[in-house]
């Protein structure tokens, strides 16, 4: 198993350009998450998935958005690019068993 | 909501220096317990974990971190450290049914050769 995946693994931005962060993952794992990790700030929620067809927004959604049309497919869009959304985004999969969360290597993203 | 505290932000040991880092919890209940490490550049691996049971539990590397249910703590330990321990490392909190964890901040781990 590949686990959780994510693309693409560097990225430069301009201030309001738009981009996807993919992530997948091959563990049939139902829950989802994207999580950004700021220096000295530890992880904070973006957004998480429950499932198929289910979103919701976790700590700090503004200026992000997600979709989650498959199982294994849990992507984030961020719209209009911004100076303050230059971090490194993780994304996590699990189960509800245990909460125990299998996260991918890391998008690290930089809006100048 | 749960909090997760991580009182000591930067930490920096000797080689062979034993090693405590401290985790605090808010919200008591069912939890499950969690120790992640960072290596510089990586992502977050999971160290060790706690469901139930004996609250003694030990990891990878020869980590392990003890639950004490009565003062909502969850401190990591290590005997021996190594250079090769250079990390972040994190605590992380789930309340049973709930299907988000609450991280600490971090506690970056310097080891002097």
């Amino acid at each position: 198993n590949a686990g959780v995946t994510q693309t693409p693994k560097f990225r430069i931005l301009k201030i309001g350009q738009s981009m996807t962060l993919q992530c997948a993952q091959d563990m049939n794992h139902n829950y989802m998450y994207w999580y950004r990790q700021d220096p000295g700030m530890g992880l904070k929620l973006i957004y998480y998935s429950v499932g198929a067809g289910i979103t919701d927004k976790g700590e700090v959604p503004n200026g992000y958005n997600v979709s989650r049309s498959t199982t294994e497919d849990f992507p984030l869009r961020l719209e209009l690019a911004a100076p303050s959304q230059t971090s490194v985004y993780f994304c996590a999969s699990s189960t509800l068993l245990n909460n125990e969360q299998f996260f991918g290597p890391g998008t690290r993203l930089t809006v100048l | 909501a749960q909090s997760v505290s991580q009182h000591n932000h930067h930490v920096i040991l000797s080689e062979a220096a034993s090693l405590e880092l401290g985790c605090n919890y808010s919200y008591g209940g069912t939890v499950n317990l969690f120790w992640y490490v960072q290596y510089p550049g990586q992502h977050l691996q999971l160290l060790l974990k706690y469901f139930s049971g004996d609250p003694l539990v030990k990891g990878i590397k020869g980590f392990e971190a003890e639950f004490i249910k009565s003062k909502f703590s969850f401190n990591l330990r290590k005997p021996s450290v190594q250079w090769s321990d250079t990390a972040e490392y994190f605590c992380a909190v789930g309340n049973f049914g709930n299907e988000k964890l609450t991280f600490g901040t971090g506690t970056r781990l310097t080891i002097i050769p």
